[in-house]
């Protein structure tokens, strides 16, 4: 089966841009997270989605914004983008309910994004 | 105060030897989940090994087990027989808020790992 999957790989946007990641969570997992990893820091939480819809949202501005698709993909949008959004976008995906104990979390390989 | 600390920047362990890696975690939440993921330099967040709050034994995956000590917070993660493809980054990382529905992962900065021949 295939794991979490995430594109693009690597993309370079200008300041101002506009930026759409997605990601396709592991077969049968309804919950999808992104998280920001900038360098030399752990990822910290931007989103997370359930049965489509939004369950948690990170400290981040509203220039970021999320949703998740009957298929359970998600897209991650981010506008106006400003150098300090570069960093790895990651997506995580898990089977049921965020507040269920027994979910191990899986990541994609993530999605870098280079804003210049 | 920092939720997940990991208070080793680098570590420096030679091929075949154990090596630990340190994890302190602050919550006031009684259901929590403690996580291990190794990094290459690829990106990709691999998951290693889980810990539940209220499990009675200490976890173990293979080469991989995590040391809970839950009265000190504690959550080390042990690699025994350490291999050349283990050198990465490992970040360990707690779920709270298991019963509110809604939980997410909090990360701690990360350890360097090299393992030399």
């Amino acid at each position: 089966d295939a794991g979490v999957t995430q594109s693009p790989t690597h993309l370079i946007k200008t300041r101002g841009q506009h930026v759409t990641l997605r990601c396709s969570p592991i077969s049968g997992h309804k919950s999808v997270s992104w998280y920001q990893q900038v360098l030399g820091q752990g990822p910290q939480f931007i989103f997370q989605y359930y049965e489509k819809e939004e369950r948690g949202r990170g400290n981040f501005p509203d220039r970021f914004s999320a949703r998740q698709f009957p298929n359970y993909s998600s897209e991650l949008n981010v506008n106006a983008l400003l150098l300090g959004d570069s960093a790895l976008y990651l997506c995580a995906s898990s089977l049921g309910s965020p507040g269920y104990s027994g979910n191990t979390i899986y990541f994609g390989e993530g999605s870098w994004l280079t804003v210049v | 105060a920092q939720k997940i600390t990991q208070t080793q920047p680098g570590m420096f362990v030679q091929e075949k030897e154990a090596v630990t890696l340190d994890c302190t975690y602050d919550t006031s939440d009684p259901s929590y989940g403690l996580f291990w993921y190794k990094q290459p330099s690829s990106g990709e967040m691999i998951f290693l090994i889980y810990q539940g709050s209220y499990d009675q034994q200490n976890a173990t995956e293979g080469r991989y087990s995590l040391n809970f000590q839950k009265a000190r917070k504690s959550a080390n993660l042990v690699i025994s027989a350490s291999q050349l493809g283990d050198s990465a980054m490992y970040f360990c990382a707690m779920r709270e808020g298991m019963n509110s529905g809604y939980s997410t992962l909090t990360f701690g900065k990360g350890t360097m790992l090299l393992v030399s021949p």
